[in-house]
């Protein structure tokens, strides 16, 4: 059974920075690019980018382009997303979600990050 | 970047009605939809991709369609659990935008 576990919420306060992680089991996690999405406060769904676990290569949404890192640690068949410069736009879930046939086939159950001072 | 235009933004219908929700993209993306539903709390759930393809375990009363720069979503019979989010997303290009969703309240 393919399953995408994901880190506990965070909180955080402006300008610091968070590393969120995403363990997938069930599968061979280097056959799968690994995406973010983040969804603000009930409002709609954004891309981030995505990840090959294989050879590393990243695609990013521009708009995240200097907020996002995203890095996946093979040994352990774990997704990480870094964000840093944390301002209260950044407050949100985010979700990692595998790539399969032109779709996110699989989700993880979201992680709660709160910007708060 | 192709934008995702989605229609309606809410729905209310009654339990066995049939629903349709579209999704218009500003490009051609070649049937490179993909559809999903949300309920309160819980993650997106892959129903449709490919633009008609369902997803594995997915009823049949959900259908997609459509071409070019414009697809549908219809549910036929509609059932008390279809309440939810609706979304489409596409996968021509990167950013893999997704539309502003339908809230769909069943009466």
């Amino acid at each position: 059974e393919v399953q995408l576990q994901q880190s506990g919420p965070e909180l955080e306060k402006p300008g610091a920075s968070v590393k969120i992680s995403c363990k997938a089991s069930g599968y061979s996690f280097t056959g799968y690019n690994m995406n973010w999405v983040k969804q603000s406060n009930g409002k709609s769904l954004e891309w981030i980018g995505n990840i090959d676990p294989y050879y590393g290569g990243t695609s990013y949404n521009q708009k995240f382009k200097d907020k996002a890192t995203l890095t996946v640690d093979k040994s352990s068949s774990t997704a990480y997303m870094q964000l840093k410069s944390l301002t209260s736009e950044d407050s949100a879930v985010y979700y990692c979600a595998r790539t399969g046939t032109r779709a996110l086939d699989y989700w993880g159950q979201g992680t709660s990050v709160t910007v708060s001072s | 970047d192709i934008q995702m235009t989605q229609s309606p933004a809410s729905l209310s219908a009654s339990v066995g009605e049939t629903v349709t929700i579209t999704c218009r993209p500003s490009g051609n993306i070649h049937n490179y939809l993909a559809w999903y539903q949300q309920k309160q709390g819980r993650s997106p759930q892959l129903l449709v991709y490919n633009a008609k393809t369902l997803a594995d375990g997915v009823p049949s009363r959900f259908s997609g369609s459509g071409s070019g720069t414009q697809y549908s979503l219809k549910i036929n019979s509609l059932q008390p659990e279809d309440f939810g989010t609706y979304y489409c997303q596409h996968f021509w290009t990167t950013p893999r935008t997704f539309g502003g969703g339908t809230k769909l309240e069943i009466k």
